[in-house]
C-alpha cells in the first residue's frame, strides 16, 4: 500500500518554462509534506516543505501547492534551468504516526536548454 | 565540509556473506535512519536511533541489524544477503524526529549493494 504516489516518472521541460511535478497521497493523517531533490551519486537534499495548514509556500523559482481535500501536491519550478534536472522525491509524515517521512517513487526532471 | 558521509560508495559481498555498511556524520544530529531504495522505487525506512534508542520497522526483515556506538557513528549489518538486497542504502540525519514539525532529513551519498 503505497501512501504517496508519483505517478510520471519522468518529465522533459524547455528552459524558461514551467516544470509542474506532481504528487498525490492516501493518508488523511499526513499533516507534513517535503519536496527533496536528488542528483546522480549523491543523496537526496531537502528543497521546499508545507505544513498541512497551508495552501501554498513559495520560496524563490519553487513554489508547493496543496489541495488536501483531492490530497494531492505539486511542486512549480518557474523558470526552469538545465541545472534543476534531477530527481525530485515526494514526501509526508504524520505527526501522531510517529513521524515517521514515506516517500513516493520519485520524478526525473530533465530541463532542456 | 560533506556533513553525512558514507563508506564505501559502492560494496559489492557474495549471496549469504556478511556486509556493513557504515555512516558518520558531523552534525551532532540525535536522530540517524537507514533507508533502502531499490531502482526506480521510493526509499523506504528500515529502522532509525533516536539517540541510543533502536526503533525497527515492522516490516524490516530480521536480516538487517543496525547498531550506533556513539552519536557519530551508524552502522548497517546485513547478515545474510540475498540476491533482493542489492539497492542502494542511504543513511540520514535530523535534530528531531521527522514529522515534528518541518525537520528535515541530511542524506548522505548512498552506498550501492551488489549482491553476486
Amino acid at each position: 500500500d503505497q501512501q504517496v504516489k508519483q505517478n510520471s516518472p519522468s518529465l522533459s521541460v524547455q528552459e524558461g518554462r514551467i516544470s509542474i511535478l506532481n504528487c498525490d497521497y492516501t493518508n488523511s493523517m499526513f499533516d507534513y509534506f517535503l519536496w527533496y531533490k536528488k542528483y546522480p551519486a549523491e543523496g537526496p537534499t531537502f528543497l521546499i516543505s508545507i505544513s498541512s495548514i497551508k495552501d501554498k509556500n513559495e520560496d524563490g523559482r519553487f513554489t508547493v501547492f496543496l489541495n488536501k481535500s483531492a490530497k494531492h501536491l505539486s511542486l512549480h519550478i518557474v523558470p526552469s534551468q538545465p541545472g534543476d534536472s534531477a530527481v525530485y522525491f515526494c514526501a509526508a509524515s504524520a505527526y501522531n504516526q510517529g513521524g515517521k517521512l514515506i516517500f513516493g517513487q520519485g520524478t526525473e526532471l530533465s530541463v532542456k536548454p | 565540509d560533506a556533513m553525512v558521509i558514507q563508506n564505501p560508495r559502492y560494496q559489492v559481498t557474495q549471496f549469504g556473506k556478511p556486509v556493513t555498511l557504515s555512516c558518520s556524520q558531523t552534525l551532532n544530529h540525535n536522530v540517524m535512519y537507514w533507508y533502502q531504495q531499490k531502482s526506480s522505487q521510493a526509499p523506504k525506512l528500515l529502522f532509525h536511533y533516536y539517540d541510543k534508542d533502536f526503533n525497527n520497522e515492522a516490516d524490516t526483515p530480521d536480516n538487517f541489524q543496525s547498531r550506533r556506538p556513539n552519536t557519530s557513528f551508524c552502522f548497517l549489518d546485513i547478515r545474510s544477503p540475498g540476491l533482493g538486497d542489492a539497492a542502494m542504502y542511504l543513511c540520514a540525519t535530523s535534530r528531531r524526529l521527522s514529522g515534528t514539525g518541518d525537520e528535515k532529513l541530511f542524506f548522505g551519498s548512498g552506498t550501492q549493494l551488489s549482491v553476486l
